[in-house]
């Protein structure tokens, strides 16, 4: 079945780090750029970044600049987001997604991070 | 590049016809998609280029509109089209989606 599937959220104190993993399967996933999108619960949804198939162009939201980090491995079809000084307004469910530029196409269940003391 | 959308919510009868509105702050000519979510689930692409249906969505799922205003139509609503939806801009950035429309059937 082709789907991504999202690990690594938790809980975390203001100030700490968190490290999303996602995996990509039955499909080429060196061909596509990928995002990762948020949601605050009950709220609605937030494009944060995204990043090239070869991993050498991002973009993001100016609200994660130099806090977020997007890198991929197409040899493990993995994409990672690395999250730093995290605040309590970062907590959210976090969605990978296929980026094909035009639209969203694949969305993964996601991973949740609560970010509190 | 903002988007906002109305209404906020909305609630039709079975067979009802409904639009939503999706505005952007400036033009984005033909960049925009809307999505679907139901409680508990992922959204799911229902329209791209503001226009064009995703393979397997049904065809009472319509989208119009350019520039700066966009709408998405459901004719003939139906009891599992009760969800949140959402526009989103692309082909540029950021990608803001709008902050939703939530369909409730009466």
């Amino acid at each position: 079945e082709v789907q991504l599937v999202e690990s690594g959220g938790g809980l975390v104190q203001p100030g700490g780090s968190l490290r999303l993993s996602c995996v990509a399967s039955k499909f080429s996933f060196s061909s596509y750029w990928m995002s990762w999108v948020r949601q605050a619960p009950g709220k609605g949804l937030e494009w944060v970044i995204n990043i090239r198939q070869d991993g050498r162009e991002t973009h993001c939201v100016d609200s994660v600049k130099g806090r977020f980090t997007i890198s991929r491995d197409n040899a493990d079809n993995s994409l990672y987001l690395q999250m730093t000084s995290l605040r309590v307004e970062d907590t959210a469910l976090y969605y990978c997604v296929r980026d094909q530029n035009w639209y969203f196409d694949l969305w993964g269940r996601g991973t949740l991070v609560t970010v509190s003391s | 590049i903002q988007l906002t959308q109305s209404p906020s919510f909305l609630s039709a009868s079975v067979g009802d016809t409904v639009t939503i509105t999706c505005r952007a702050s400036q033009g984005i000519n033909n960049n925009l998609a809307w999505y679907q979510q139901k409680p508990g689930e992922a959204p799911s692409l229902l329209i791209s280029a503001a226009s064009t249906l995703q393979s397997g969505v049904p065809s009472r799922f319509s989208g119009s509109g350019s520039g700066t205003e966009f709408s998405l139509t459901i004719s003939s609503l139906q009891p599992e089209d009760s969800a949140t939806y959402y526009c989103q801009r692309l082909n540029g950035y950021p990608r803001p989606f709008g902050p939703g429309t939530k369909v409730n059937i009466k």
